[in-house]
């Protein structure tokens, strides 16, 4: 079955440290990989995506994140996080050819303390 | 930039009751994908809309059903409502007609409480 684990569930960092949030994924052939963020009050919004390439990618707001295929990983990296960064993260995957669905790992709670 | 939008943000309703919740997508889509993201847990896929068919479905009774209209809007339906359909539903649209590597953008959400 596909599915996303997200090995966090609650992270708690101090401003200006680094962040590293683990995300793996079970699925069957070529995927598409996401992070999304979700800010209190706020609809999910995509931080980053990969579908092809390099599989480094850089997103908005200073993160990355690295697709290491052998892994089945897609973690969310950055170097230096922010109190504004307070938010829930979620890994995502989906087929090329079945771009409509979806799958979500659990989610990350992430509180940058000031 | 018209994003999706949906309707309305907090509804309660009781046990046994009928719910409808409405989504446009973003301007230029032609696909609704719905999802029901309980409290603490990651979106759960229902289903899917395009050229106002049911393309796929998720792990969902039938007492989940939905709607698209001419214009690529939305409803999802749900009748009976149970104590454990209380969740966020999110509405997510994309451009399927595309194929390949496309991203999908949410709303909101709708916030529906059974009591």
């Amino acid at each position: 079955a596909q599915s996303v684990s997200q090995h966090n569930h609650h992270v708690i960092l101090s401003e200006a440290a680094s962040l590293e949030l683990g995300c793996n994924y079970s699925y069957g052939g070529t995927v598409n990989l996401f992070w999304y963020v979700q800010y209190p009050g706020q609809h999910l919004q995509l931080l980053l995506k990969y579908f092809s390439g390099d599989p480094l990618v850089k997103g908005i707001k200073g993160f990355e994140a690295e697709f290491i295929k052998s892994k089945f990983s897609f973690n969310l990296r950055k170097p230096s996080v922010q109190w504004s960064d307070t938010a829930e993260y979620f890994c995502a995957v989906n087929s090329p050819s079945n771009t409509g669905k979806l799958i979500f790992g659990q989610g990350t709670t992430l509180q940058v303390k000031p | 930039d018209a994003g999706v939008t949906q309707s309305p943000t907090h509804l309660i309703k009781t046990r046994g009751q009928q719910v409808t919740l409405r989504c446009s997508p973003k301007s230029g889509h032609d696909t609704v994908s719905w999802y029901q993201q309980a409290l603490g847990q990651g979106p759960q896929f229902i289903f899917q809309y395009y050229e106002e068919e049911e393309r796929q479905r998720g792990n969902f009774p039938d007492r989940f059903s939905g709607h698209q209209f001419p214009n690529y809007s939305s409803e999802l339906n749900v009748n009976a409502l149970l104590l454990g359909d209380s969740a966020l539903y999110l509405c997510a649209s994309s451009l399927l007609s595309v194929r390949m590597n496309t991203e999908a953008f949410f709303g909101q959400g709708t916030r529906l409480t059974v009591v």
